[in-house]
C-alpha cells in the first residue's frame, strides 16, 4: 500500500466552481501534513500545512482528520490560475526525517 | 521566503558522461537536504536524503555509485549522475529543510536530457 494516496483527476471545473481533493495516509504516525502545487514541469511551491483545528487561507481550506487518516483540500471560486497539479505530503520522523508524496491531483479550470 | 537555487537548469549530454547538479540555500542554512526525480505524469520520487557533513542515505533501488551525493557545506549539496543513461533522463529537484523542520523549500529543478 502506498503512503500516500491521492485521486489523480483530472478534474475540470468552471470558472467559480468550489472543488475539493482528498488525500489518504497509511501511517499513522505521520506528524505533519502539507498541500503543495505543482504547476507543469516547474517544481512544487508549497500551497499550505495543514493542522489538526484546520485552517483556511483566503479562498483555499484544509482539513486533517487523523481518526479517518485523511486531509482535504477545497478551493472556492475558482480561478484559471489554480490550474495545476496538486501534491499531498505526508511527513514523519520515526527514522529520519521522511516527507511522502502523493501523486497528485490534477485540476484544470475551465474559463 | 526561503530560496533554493539549483544549477544548471536544463543540460543535454551524450551517453556515458557524468553531469553534475548544483543545489543552494541562498538565504539560510540547511543541515538536510533531499534529491528527487520526477518522470514525466509521476510524482516525485524521493532518491536520497543529503546530510551536511555525513554520507547520504539512499532509498532503496537508487544505486549510490551512480547517484553520488555531496553535502559539504550548509548551502551546497551536488548530485552527480555518473556515466548517464537515456533511461536517467528525467526532472531533478532538490529541496532543503529550513529552519522549521517539517517544512522543504524546493529548487527549481534541473530536466536532464541524456542522449
Amino acid at each position: 500500500r502506498k503512503e500516500v494516496e491521492q485521486d489523480p483527476g483530472p478534474f475540470n471545473v468552471p470558472e467559480g466552481a468550489t472543488v475539493a481533493f482528498n488525500c489518504t495516509y497509511s501511517n499513522s504516525a505521520s506528524q505533519s501534513f502539507f498541500w503543495y502545487r505543482q504547476d507543469c514541469r516547474k517544481e512544487p511551491k508549497l500551497l499550505m500545512s495543514v493542522y489538526s483545528s484546520g485552517n483556511e487561507d483566503g479562498r483555499f481550506t484544509a482539513q486533517l482528520n487523523r481518526a479517518s487518516q485523511y486531509i482535504s483540500l477545497l478551493i472556492r471560486d475558482s480561478k484559471l490560475s489554480d490550474s495545476a497539479t496538486y501534491l499531498c505530503v505526508v511527513n514523519f520522523m520515526n527514522t529520519g526525517n521522511q516527507f511522502y508524496f502523493g501523486t497528485g491531483t490534477s485540476l484544470t479550470v475551465i474559463p | 521566503g526561503a530560496v533554493v537555487s539549483q544549477h544548471p537548469s536544463w543540460v543535454i549530454c551524450k551517453s556515458g558522461t557524468s553531469v553534475k547538479i548544483e543545489c543552494r540555500s541562498l538565504d539560510f542554512q540547511a543541515t538536510t537536504m533531499f534529491w528527487y526525480r520526477q518522470f514525466p505524469k509521476q510524482s516525485l520520487m524521493l532518491m536520497a536524503t543529503s546530510n551536511e557533513g555525513s554520507k547520504a542515505t539512499y532509498e532503496q533501488g537508487v544505486e549510490k555509485d551512480k547517484f553520488l551525493i555531496n553535502h559539504a557545506s550548509l548551502t551546497l549539496s551536488t548530485l552527480t549522475v555518473t556515466s548517464a543513461h537515456p533511461e536517467d533522463s528525467s526532472f531533478y529537484i532538490c529541496s532543503a529543510l529550513g529552519a522549521r523542520r517539517y517544512e522543504q523549500y524546493f529548487g527549481p529543478g534541473t530536466r536532464l536530457t541524456v542522449t
